[in-house]
């Protein structure tokens, strides 16, 4: 268990629709980071927060959008979702080692679009 | 710019040693190593700052060349709890930002 809590696991919705996916970081973590994978793309970066802003910005589409909350947790809100918005979306919180920053993955949450 | 892995895939026998490479096009800060097991989220394995070091996990380390911008992973005798997929994640250097970008993942087989 990494301590990096991510709801639901799984959501099936339909085409057009829009989902909230929720993230709550390690105890202590103030980064939260949110990745997309897919079978193809493997581990694709879409945004970072750190403390409640922004720290930098991946290939996260306009339809996609993040907020972390004072108390750290994070969401990520899809809107008008299409079939290629299916993957597993990862929530990570991470630890600076001195050497570099630690990911800690949550569980991913599967999202389905039928 | 995602970095390159190679080979896509590899399947071992118990005992067996395999490479796992990592290739970007920029110049590197630092390259990043997780396994991912079926089912499971990525777990962090090791990190390797730009300075050529390598690095030691159990049986598994790394190195990092620096001027090349690769890496390479090394598994010697391989074991069945190995099994997974692993990617590397590179920082780019000059980034203003923290920002980790992975490759597409070397999926490793081993068998009995």
């Amino acid at each position: 268990d990494s301590g990096v809590t991510q709801t639901p696991k799984h959501l099936i919705t339909a085409t057009g629709q829009r989902v909230t996916l929720r993230c709550s970081p390690r105890s202590g973590d103030l980064s939260v980071y949110w990745y997309q994978q897919s079978l193809d793309q493997g581990l694709q970066f879409l945004i970072q927060y750190y403390n409640g802003e922004e720290r930098a910005k991946g290939n996260i589409l306009e339809r996609f959008s993040a907020q972390q909350f004072p108390d750290l947790h994070s969401e990520l809100n899809l809107s008008s979702l299409e079939l290629g918005d299916s993957a597993l979306y990862f929530c990570a919180s991470s630890v600076e080692t001195g050497t570099g920053e630690k990911l800690f993955f949550g569980s991913g949450t599967q999202l389905s679009v039928l | 710019q995602q970095p390159v892995q190679s080979p896509q895939a590899v399947i071992l026998r118990e005992g067996e040693d395999a490479v796992i490479n990592c290739s970007s096009s920029k110049a590197l800060y630092s390259v990043h190593w997780y396994r991912q097991k079926h089912g499971e989220a990525p777990v962090f394995l090791m990190i390797l700052l730009k300075g050529g070091e390598q690095k030691g996990h159990e049986k598994i380390s790394a190195s990092f060349n620096e001027k090349k911008q690769q890496s390479s992973l090394y598994l010697t005798a391989s074991q069945l709890s190995y099994s997974g997929t692993y990617f590397c994640g590179t920082e780019v250097s000059g980034g203003s930002n923290y920002k980790l970008t992975f490759g597409k993942g070397t999926l490793l087989t081993v068998n009995p």
